[in-house]
């Protein structure tokens, strides 16, 4: 059962435009929310966050937004540059101490 | 800043060999996870260790353990390596102070079974 849904595979922007990666989850418990970027044969990095209590979170050219409601959140990045092209994953716990689920990735291409 | 490294970038083992895998992290963080990386699949969580010699199973434990003698080393064993665990293996530490915070990544060891 597949707790973070990141249901589109890729995504293909133009540079200078903006790239908006989404994410679908089920659990009502969670209540913390990561974005991470992974290069091939590299590990994650972490991104940017957002706490269940806020509804946005700002970064640079990062922005998460977050509809509890709706059990989505959503990457934006303004604006994309090629360097941004990598693998994103959306994240989740249900608590401090609890495990990261992760979703299975949408693949980012910025094309010049 | 945080460094969680991981004992080999690549690695290429025959099927029914025991397979060690080794992470280590410097700042003191007592949660330690085992993921790996499949094309399709995302990050499926293997086993998590939250303190020294204890450890639970995620998503995905069958064909391996783990060891956690010291807090700061977590170690993925593959008891017996089947072709089905060529993958990307990737550990990570996270601290348990209370508060939400990221986990930080190795960077990850690619590991053929032939």
């Amino acid at each position: 059962d597949q707790q973070v849904k990141q249901n589109s595979p890729s995504l293909s922007v133009q540079e200078g435009r903006i790239s908006i990666l989404n994410c679908d989850y089920t659990n009502s418990m969670f209540d913390y929310f990561l974005w991470y970027k992974k290069y091939p044969a590299e590990g994650p990095t972490f991104l940017i966050s957002i706490s269940s209590i806020k509804d946005k979170n700002e970064d640079g050219r990062f922005t998460v937004f977050l509809n509890k409601s709706a059990k989505h959140l959503s990457l934006h990045i303004v604006p994309s540059q090629p360097g941004d092209s990598a693998v994103y994953f959306c994240a989740s716990n249900t608590g401090a101490n609890s495990k990261l689920t992760f979703g299975k990735g949408i693949t980012l291409s910025v094309r010049p | 800043d945080v460094k969680v490294t991981q004992s080999s970038r690549y690695l290429v083992k025959r099927t029914g060999e025991k397979v060690f895998l080794e992470c280590v992290q410097d700042m003191d963080h007592e949660n330690m996870f085992w993921y790996r990386q499949d094309p399709g699949l995302g990050l499926r969580l293997i086993y998590f260790s939250y303190d020294v010699k204890m450890k639970e199973k995620g998503d995905i434990p069958e064909g391996y353990s783990v060891s956690r003698e010291k807090k700061e080393r977590f170690s993925l064993i593959l008891e017996s390596a089947s072709t089905n665990q060529t993958s990307m293996y990737l550990c990570a530490s996270r601290s348990r102070t209370g508060q939400n915070t990221e986990a930080f990544f190795g960077q990850g060891t690619r590991l053929t079974v032939v």
